[in-house]
């Protein structure tokens, strides 16, 4: 169970172009979901919280014109990354904290490598 | 601000070895202590989760210790196997709110030599 799955999972772009990431919560339902950046050999590092049919919090430092979060629903989250430019390459790790059961815990996505040319 | 620090940043040890990760973090109110691995270009696989209540936590060949009030954390594992190999990454829940926001720290990259 806790089941949380990301689409795509590699994706290569053209700068300035923008691009879907999808976050699913495959067996639960996920009130708040939470999207996170890695750039190689550091840490995770949290850009915005995200409760169902409410804004995002972004943390600071992000830009939410750049980083649009969506989370219409209780299973799926998006991250667009709106104008890709080459410092945007990284990899993006999506998670999801339940509704009921231990709501204290986050299950998180295999991640999305984003690849801006 | 919470900051959380992995200690070595790397290991290498030959297979069979017992071996220790520390993780330490600034700010004691803490909700739980959570140890992931995570392999190259993948997510995150959580190993052992330790309330901020409990003191430690097995599972298999991982023990993870937890002394909230010194800020320190610990992951044993015992009899290492190449198969270990991997990042190790340590991440508090920040106490109070309600969306449990994780710190994580740069992580352990472990290798266990044949």
């Amino acid at each position: 169970g806790a089941v949380v799955s990301q689409h795509p999972s590699w994706v290569i772009c053209k700068s300035g172009t923008s691009v879907k990431i999808e976050c699913r919560s495959l067996d639960f339902q996920a009130t708040t979901m939470f999207w996170y950046r890695q750039f190689p050999k550091q840490s995770l590092m949290l850009m915005a919280t995200s409760n169902e049919g409410s804004k995002a919090t972004y943390e600071q430092g992000v830009e939410k014109d750049k980083f649009l979060i969506n989370h219409a629903s209780l299973t799926l989250s998006t991250l667009t990354v709106t104008s890709a430019h080459p410092e945007d390459s990284s990899f993006y790790i999506c998670s999801a904290r339940g509704t009921s059961g231990i709501t204290d815990t986050q299950y998180f996505g295999p991640g999305t490598r984003l690849t801006v040319l | 601000k919470q900051e959380v620090t992995q200690i070595p940043a790397a290991l290498s040890v030959p297979e069979g070895e017992n071996l220790v990760l520390n993780c330490s973090f600034t700010d004691s109110a803490i909700y739980n202590l959570q140890w992931f691995r995570q392999d190259p270009g993948k997510g995150l696989t959580s190993l052992l989760l330790i309330q901020s209540s409990q003191r430690e936590q097995t599972s298999g060949r991982l023990n993870a210790s937890l002394d909230k009030s010194s800020g320190r954390s610990t992951l044993y594992i015992a009899a290492s196997q190449p198969g270990d190999s991997a990042t190790y990454l340590c991440a508090v829940t920040h106490s109070g709110g309600s969306n449990y926001k994780l710190t994580f720290g740069k992580g352990t990259l472990l290798t266990v030599n044949p």
